[in-house]
């Protein structure tokens, strides 16, 4: 199997507090992670392409500086929303693959609330 | 990123098969056709992909023309559990400045009546 999990599962937080999420490849080593933005009722949006070890390549119009992503190892990457704003609330969801060619297996999403 | 078109939904019966359609004409030679679904609050879940031959796995079919420019899933015995929004994209892997990402569209959205 590929199997992606997300932590936590929906968050809750206050305007200007920063929340971090985790995807978790649980069942194979990920050279790729990407992450994803969804707003009700419309299409996942690309936000950033993560390679273990690199620079995380965001996509145009992502602030790099407010969606902090870190790959640091094969199984884990993390996206931190800095300083959240009630703009900020969406469905946060990660995929994986293991590889550059390889399909991309996805997590089941961070709902994310600012107050 | 070569665009897909796909009808906005559509509807079918428990247990009868479903033909899900994709156009997507300016296709190039290293786009393969991927499908994932997407059920209510849960992330995308893969299908199935092609390059050019039919493929088949224990979720679906991906029947894909002749000359690449549209594409059908075929779920065999549609079930409750199936009504969700399916999404086809194209995914380039050829070298050359190529990545791996995937553009969502707006996808199809299946209902599925008892």
């Amino acid at each position: 199997g590929a199997v992606v999990s997300q932590h936590p599962s929906r968050v809750i937080c206050k305007s200007g507090t920063s929340v971090k999420i985790e995807c978790r490849s649980l069942d194979f080593q990920a050279t790729t992670m990407f992450w994803y933005r969804q707003f009700p009722k419309q299409s996942l949006m690309l936000m950033a392409t993560s390679n273990e070890g690199s620079k995380a390549t965001y996509e145009q119009g992502v602030e790099k500086d407010k969606f902090l992503i870190n790959h640091a190892s094969l199984t884990l990457s993390t996206l931190t929303v800095t300083s959240a704003h009630p703009e900020d609330s969406s469905f946060y969801i990660c995929s994986a693959s293991r590889g550059y060619q390889e399909t991309q297996y996805f997590g089941p999403g961070t709902r994310l609330l600012v107050l | 990123d070569a665009k897909t078109t796909q009808p906005n939904s559509m509807e079918s019966n428990e247990e009868e098969p479903v033909h899900l359609p994709c156009n997507h004409s300016t296709i190039s030679g290293t786009d393969y056709i991927h499908w994932y679904r997407q059920l209510p609050s849960q992330g995308p879940e893969y299908v199935i992909h092609g390059l050019t031959s039919n493929v088949n796995n224990r979720m679906a079919s991906l029947a894909i023309a002749e000359d690449r420019k549209s594409s059908t899933l075929i779920l065999h015995r549609a079930t409750l559990r199936d009504a969700a929004v399916y999404y086809c994209i194209l995914r380039d892997v050829g070298y050359g400045g190529a990545t791996n990402k995937l553009i969502f569209g707006t996808g199809t959205l299946l209902a599925v009546q008892p």
